[in-house]
């Protein structure tokens, strides 16, 4: 069966330090890869999604970026992060059945 | 205007009850239909989907979808407490992306 992994699930991180969070899918190969943020009590927001290796589209522009090295890793990083990047991101894939699965998240407090 | 429009709640109701929750979107292209429960500080679940307009029924659950009226529905019957979470519609252009639009989630609360 499928599975998501994404770490960590929390940090806490200062202003202008660096980040990376990861994200990695088994049981499937070539999955569509997303990358969602949550603030506080709202809906979700897409930042990227990557239909394929090295295939990375941005949706909102921002501190971030996102990279996907292997087929089923995908990654989030930022070079300096703003207090703004706080929230809680959240990766997901698609299967097949064209159904979109999500992660557990990571909780990002900047500081 | 957001794409896609979403009660946010709270919505507070007895167990038991049949709960309904709704949403409505602007673009007439989105062809594929999700809701999602999320509890608090988890990844959003995926509960029901469904590409076309009418009903479908999982359980205690029904989706329904009105294309015409670009408006969609959750119904919950039989509402349990640990029903009480934030529900989230979202939807897709079907497209090479099969991107998500979401809504802003309406969190419901099932009194025991």
């Amino acid at each position: 069966s499928q599975t998501i992994h994404q770490w960590p699930a929390t940090l806490v991180q200062p202003v202008g330090s660096p980040l990376s969070l990861e994200c990695t899918v088994e049981g499937t190969s070539n999955p569509n890869l997303y990358w969602y943020r949550q603030a506080a009590g709202r809906g979700l927001q897409l930042l990227f999604y990557s239909v394929g290796i090295g295939q990375i589209s941005s949706e909102v522009p921002q501190n971030l970026s996102a990279s996907r090295p292997q087929d089923r890793q995908f990654i989030l990083s930022s070079k300096k992060l703003l207090l703004s990047d706080s929230g809680f991101y959240l990766c997901a894939w698609k299967s097949s059945g064209n159904t979109i699965y999500f992660g557990e998240g990571s909780w990002l407090t900047v500081v | 205007q957001k794409e896609v429009e979403q009660d946010p709640g709270p919505l507070s109701v007895p167990e038991g009850a049949i709960v309904s929750l709704n949403c409505t979107y602007s673009n007439s292209a989105f062809q594929y239909f999700m809701w999602y429960r999320q509890y608090s500080r988890k990844g959003p679940e995926l509960l029901m989907y469904t590409y076309s307009s009418g009903n479908k029924e999982d359980g205690r659950f029904t989706a329904q979808v009105d294309k015409s009226s670009k408006y969609i529905s959750l119904f919950i019957r039989d509402s349990q407490p640990s029903d009480s979470a934030t529900y989230l519609c979202a939807m897709s252009l079907m497209d090479s992306s099969y991107k998500l639009i979401f809504g802003s989630g309406t969190r419901l609360l099932v009194r025991p």
